[in-house]
C-alpha cells in the first residue's frame, strides 16, 4: 500500500512569490489533514477534509493560503503571496473514517514539503 | 484548550541501555486520543501507537511500551535496550474532536531528540 506522498520535498521561493504544494493521501483515505512545523516550534494544524468538503480550517493563519481538495482526490495548498514567516515543513496527513475502538483513526504521515521564503 | 508538553527537548543514550520518553497532557475533554509518532532523519512521522482514553492497560510492541496513567495525564514511552536505529525525534501527540464534523485534529509536543550512541 503506497503511503502519502508530498510534491515537491523542498522549495525555496522568494518573498510576495507564489507556491503550491501537493499531497497524494492513502487510496481509500477520506481524511486528509494539513499541518505545518515553523522552525523551533510545535507542528501545528492547519485545516481537515472529508473527502472535498473543508470540516475545520481553524488553523489557517490568514487568507494568503489556500487549501482546496478537488474531487477528493489529491489536495493543494497555496500560499500567495509568500512570506518570510511562512518558511518550514508543511506537513499532509490521511485517515480512514474515525472508529472509536478502530484502527481507522490513525493519522498517516507524508514525509512533508521544506518550504523557505527568502 | 488542549496542551502536551514534552519536557525533554534531547535524550543521548549509549546503546543497549533502556530510555523513557515523557509526554504530560493537558485536556477538558473525557474522551481523547493519545498518539507517539517517530521522525527519523529522512523526516516522514511514523505512526507508532494510539491510545484512547477508555483503555489504561499498557502495551508492548517488541523492544517498545507506552505507560498510559490518567490520573497524572501522562503518557510515556519506554525504549528497552535501545538501537542506533532508534535515534530519531520522538512526538507526542493528543486528538479531541475540533470543530468540524469528524475532525480530529492532532495537537503536538515539540518533540524529544533521541539519539542512541553505539
Amino acid at each position: 500500500e503506497a503511503g502519502v506522498t508530498q510534491f515537491p520535498s523542498h522549495s525555496v521561493i522568494e518573498k510576495g512569490q507564489t507556491v503550491t504544494l501537493r499531497c497524494d493521501p492513502i487510496s481509500g483515505h477520506d481524511n486528509l489533514y494539513w499541518y505545518r512545523r515553523v522552525m523551533g516550534k510545535e507542528i501545528k494544524f492547519l485545516l481537515h477534509f472529508v473527502k472535498e468538503s473543508k470540516q475545520d480550517e481553524s488553523g489557517m493563519p490568514n487568507n494568503r493560503f489556500l487549501a482546496e481538495r478537488t474531487g477528493g482526490t489529491y489536495s493543494t495548498l497555496k500560499v500567495q503571496p509568500a512570506e518570510l514567516e511562512d518558511s518550514g515543513v508543511y506537513f499532509c496527513a490521511s485517515s480512514q473514517a474515525p472508529r472509536w475502538r478502530g484502527r481507522g483513526f490513525a493519522q498517516f504521515f507524508g514525509p512533508g514539503t521544506r518550504l523557505t521564503v527568502l | 484548550a488542549q496542551k502536551v508538553t514534552q519536557a525533554q527537548t534531547e535524550i543521548s543514550v549509549v546503546e543497549k541501555e533502556d530510555v523513557t520518553l515523557d509526554c504530560v497532557y493537558e485536556t477538558r475533554d473525557t474522551t481523547y486520543y493519545l498518539f507517539w509518532y517517530k521522525q527519523p532523519p529522512s523526516g516522514e512521522l511514523v505512526f507508532l501507537i494510539r491510545r484512547n482514553s477508555f483503555d489504561e492497560q499498557n502495551e508492548i510492541s517488541g523492544r517498545y511500551s507506552w505507560n498510559f496513567q490518567k490520573s497524572t495525564s501522562s503518557f510515556n514511552f519506554t525504549i528497552t535496550a535501545s538501537q542506533v536505529v532508534d535515534s530519531a525525534v520522538y512526538f507526542c501527540a493528543l486528538s479531541e474532536r475540533g470543530p468540524g464534523a469528524g475532525s480530529y485534529q492532532l495537537t503536538f509536543g515539540k518533540g524529544t531528540k533521541l539519539s542512541v550512541i553505539p
